[in-house]
């Protein structure tokens, strides 16, 4: 089956950029979905089709897909924006994937 | 508003049976899967299964066919996932979540439902 394979946890001081890399075989032929998990709270999509934000998502998060790496990048980080991160393709034989996550801190 | 509002926590004991409902609103329930999603406890995200509520279309995972499922009532615009007889590994939040098409991303997500087994 299908794998996704993320940085277990990255930092980063407030201001600055994170990006949070999915790896996966060719993954830039498939659509990328990003969520964010705050504790104690359901997932919420934050990117959609690699690049697409959703109503309500500030334009610091972006995304982007090519290769064999997805990243979401968050610009101007700030404190809320910790979290963890999880990246989502469906694969060829019609099952969802998921990454195993990434722990944003905010330093 | 698009919602999906989750059944409440449940506490049960091994071998004991479990239904949870995922009740849609604020859009057309027949027209977008419904996705369940298992989350154990300081653990990542794993996809269970799919239905379409227009025609009850349902995919599984692998990891859960046989293990669960999933069902729904298209005339009270709600999903369900149920369990025939519970283990302790079961112990998890489940959420279920909405997505477009069969193969898409999933938004809105339900607030949860803790399950927890244990004798």
């Amino acid at each position: 089956s299908y794998v996704l394979t993320q940085p277990p946890s990255v930092s980063v001081a407030p201001g600055q950029t994170a990006r949070i890399t999915c790896g996966g075989n060719n993954i830039g032929s498939k659509s990328v979905h990003w969520y964010q998990q705050k504790p104690g709270q359901a997932p919420v999509l934050v990117v959609y089709d690699d690049s697409d934000r959703p109503s309500g998502i500030p334009e610091r998060f972006s995304g982007s897909n090519s290769g064999n790496t997805a990243t979401l990048t968050i610009s101007r980080v700030e404190a809320g924006d910790e979290a963890d991160y999880y990246c989502q393709v469906w694969d060829s034989s019609s099952e969802v994937v998921f990454g195993g996550g990434t722990k944003l801190t905010v330093l | 508003e698009v919602q999906l509002v989750q059944s409440g926590a449940e506490v049960k004991k091994p071998g004991e049976s479990l239904k949870i409902s995922c009740k849609g609103s604020g859009y057309s329930f027949t027209s977008y899967w419904i996705g369940w999603v298992r989350q154990m406890p300081g653990k990542g995200l794993e996809w269970m299964g799919i239905i379409y509520p227009g025609d009850s279309d349902t995919r599984y995972s692998p990891s859960f066919q046989g293990q669960v499922t999933i069902s729904a009532d298209k005339s009270i615009s709600t999903a369900y996932l149920q369990w025939s007889s519970l283990k302790a590994s079961d112990t998890a939040m489940y959420y279920c979540a909405s997505g477009p098409t069969g193969v898409s991303w999933f938004d809105p997500w339900g607030q949860g439902t803790l399950v927890t087994v244990s004798s």
